[in-house]
């Protein structure tokens, strides 16, 4: 069964950090892994999705990194700012591209102005 | 531009009774899901739909029932509601296996 860690559980910034995410995963038979954003009292919202075969992806000021056979994903942040605060959670998706996807706990980021 | 939508935001039930919370979205999506979030738990996937007349369970699905009659709709049934049911609830969807995930906003659920 998969299983998900995230670490840092919480991370309190300085603002203009460039901080780094941590997501391991049990399982490395996945299809791809997503990392999501959730404000507090809102839904989550898709950041960066990395298929299995690639390695990272990059969107603005983000940066996710993956290495399926060890079972890690990162997601770097550049120059935060105070909008970033938020949680963060990663989510492997399940082999041959199912639709499971296991969630981490998350990370709660507070970026201090 | 709606999204995933998700109706009530808020409710209270008392122990025992049903209650259907609703799921819509308007992008023609294939895939929608219902999971639920407790605190230190993660989501947790209950029940998941691949195309309309097609459900199957995920993770915890005791307690709930889903059914798929149009790709927009996706309702989330609770039976006989308890205590232990009393969470956030997320309804996602997806055009497909490697896509993106989109959530609605949340629906809270208390049972007293």
């Amino acid at each position: 069964k998969q299983e998900v860690t995230q670490i840092p559980a919480a991370l309190s910034v300085p603002e203009g950090e460039n901080l780094v995410l941590n997501c391991s995963f049990t399982d490395s038979a996945i299809y791809n892994l997503q990392w999501f954003r959730q404000d507090p009292g809102k839904g989550l919202t898709s950041l960066l999705l990395i298929q299995s075969s690639q390695r990272e992806q990059t969107s603005g000021r983000l940066n996710a990194s993956l290495d399926k056979s060890s079972g890690r994903s990162t997601l770097y942040i550049a120059a935060s700012q105070p909008g970033d605060s938020a949680t963060y959670l990663c989510a492997p998706g399940g082999d041959s591209g199912t639709y499971k996807y296991i969630f981490g706990t998350g990370t709660r980021l507070k970026v201090l102005a | 531009n709606a999204g995933v939508t998700q109706t009530p935001k808020f409710q209270v039930l008392k122990t025992g009774q049903s209650m259907t919370l609703q799921c819509a979205q308007d992008m023609n999506h294939e895939y929608m899901s219902w999971y639920r979030q407790d605190p230190g738990m993660g989501l947790r996937l209950i029940h998941y739909s691949v195309g309309a007349g097609i459900t199957d369970q995920g993770e915890v699905p005791n307690g709930y029932n889903v059914s798929r009659s149009t790709t927009e709709d996706f309702p989330l049934r609770l039976l006989s509601a308890a205590p232990s049911q009393t969470s956030v609830y997320f309804c996602a969807s997806s055009p497909g296996p490697g896509n993106t995930i989109y959530f609605g906003e949340g629906s809270w659920l208390t049972v007293v």
